[in-house]
C-alpha cells in the first residue's frame, strides 16, 4: 500500500503559539489532499480539500485563516493551526489520494495538545 | 443529506467468535463503499471497498463486507476474531464518485480472550 508520513506525530504547544504539521506521500503523487480531525472517541470530520497548486476548499464551520493549508508539491502538503487555543486540541490526520484512484490513504496523525 | 449510519458504539465479542459491524447509508444513485481499520494513536488503514461487481467483498485480515442495495447496508464480517482485532472500525461512503468520503461515527471491537 501506499506510504503517507506525517510529522510530527504529536506536539504541545502553548496557547497563542502556530503548529505546522507536514504530510508527505512517500511512493505517489498526491494531486489531492484532504485534511481531517478528530476528536476524542469521534470519527474523522473532514477540515478541507486541496488540490496541488491550488488554493484549499475548506468545509462549512472550518476557520481558513485559522487553519492555513499548503500543497506546493505533489509529495507534501501541510497545515498550520495559527494562534492555537485549547479547543484547537484533536487529532489531526492527512488523506492523500493520487490522481482520480477510488482510494484514500491516512497517515499515522499528528495528536495535538494547547495549554 | 449525505450520511453514514454506525448503529453500534461498541461491540465485546470473545476470541475466536464471529463478529458484525453494521454500516448503513443514506440512499444514492450511486455509492463506494470502505471500511477502514484504527489503532490506537494511528491512522486509518483500509480494510476492504466496494467500488462494482461482486455484492461480497473480501478484505485483508480475513475480514469481508456486502454491499446491499435495497437495504443500503455495508455491514462487515469476520468468522473468527482474534485479540488483534481489538480496533476501531469505520465506514465510509463516497457520494458523488470518488469525492470526499463521509465517514460513520465508528465502532470499537473489544475482543476477550
Amino acid at each position: 500500500g501506499a506510504v503517507v508520513s506525517q510529522h510530527p506525530s504529536w506536539v504541545i504547544c502553548k496557547s497563542g503559539t502556530s503548529v505546522k504539521i507536514e504530510c508527505r506521500s512517500l511512493d505517489f503523487q498526491a494531486t489531492t489532499m484532504f485534511w481531517y480531525r478528530q476528536f476524542p472517541k469521534q470519527s474523522l470530520m473532514l477540515m478541507a480539500t486541496s488540490n496541488e497548486g491550488s488554493k484549499a476548499t475548506y468545509e462549512q464551520g472550518v476557520e481558513k485563516d485559522k487553519f492555513l493549508i499548503n500543497h506546493a508539491s505533489l509529495t507534501l502538503s501541510t497545515l498550520t493551526v495559527t494562534s492555537a487555543h485549547p479547543e484547537d486540541s484533536s487529532f489531526y490526520i492527512c488523506s492523500p489520494r493520487e490522481g482520480a484512484a477510488e482510494t484514500q490513504y491516512f497517515g499515522p496523525g499528528t495528536r495535538l495538545l494547547v495549554l | 443529506a449525505q450520511s453514514v449510519t454506525q448503529l453500534d458504539s461498541q461491540v465485546p465479542v470473545f476470541e475466536e467468535a464471529p463478529v458484525e459491524l453494521r454500516c448503513n447509508y443514506s440512499s444514492s444513485v450511486s455509492v463506494y463503499l470502505f471500511w477502514y481499520v484504527q489503532y490506537p494513536n494511528q491512522g486509518l488503514q483500509l480494510l476492504l471497498k466496494y467500488l462494482s461487481g461482486s455484492t461480497l467483498v473480501k478484505g485483508i485480515n480475513g475480514f469481508e463486507a456486502e454491499f446491499n442495495k435495497s437495504q443500503t447496508s455495508f455491514h462487515l464480517r469476520k468468522p473468527s476474531v482474534h485479540i488483534s482485532d481489538t480496533a476501531e472500525y469505520f465506514c465510509a461512503v463516497s457520494y458523488t464518485g470518488f469525492q470526499k468520503l463521509v465517514f460513520g461515527t465508528g465502532t470499537r471491537l473489544l475482543v476477550s480472550p
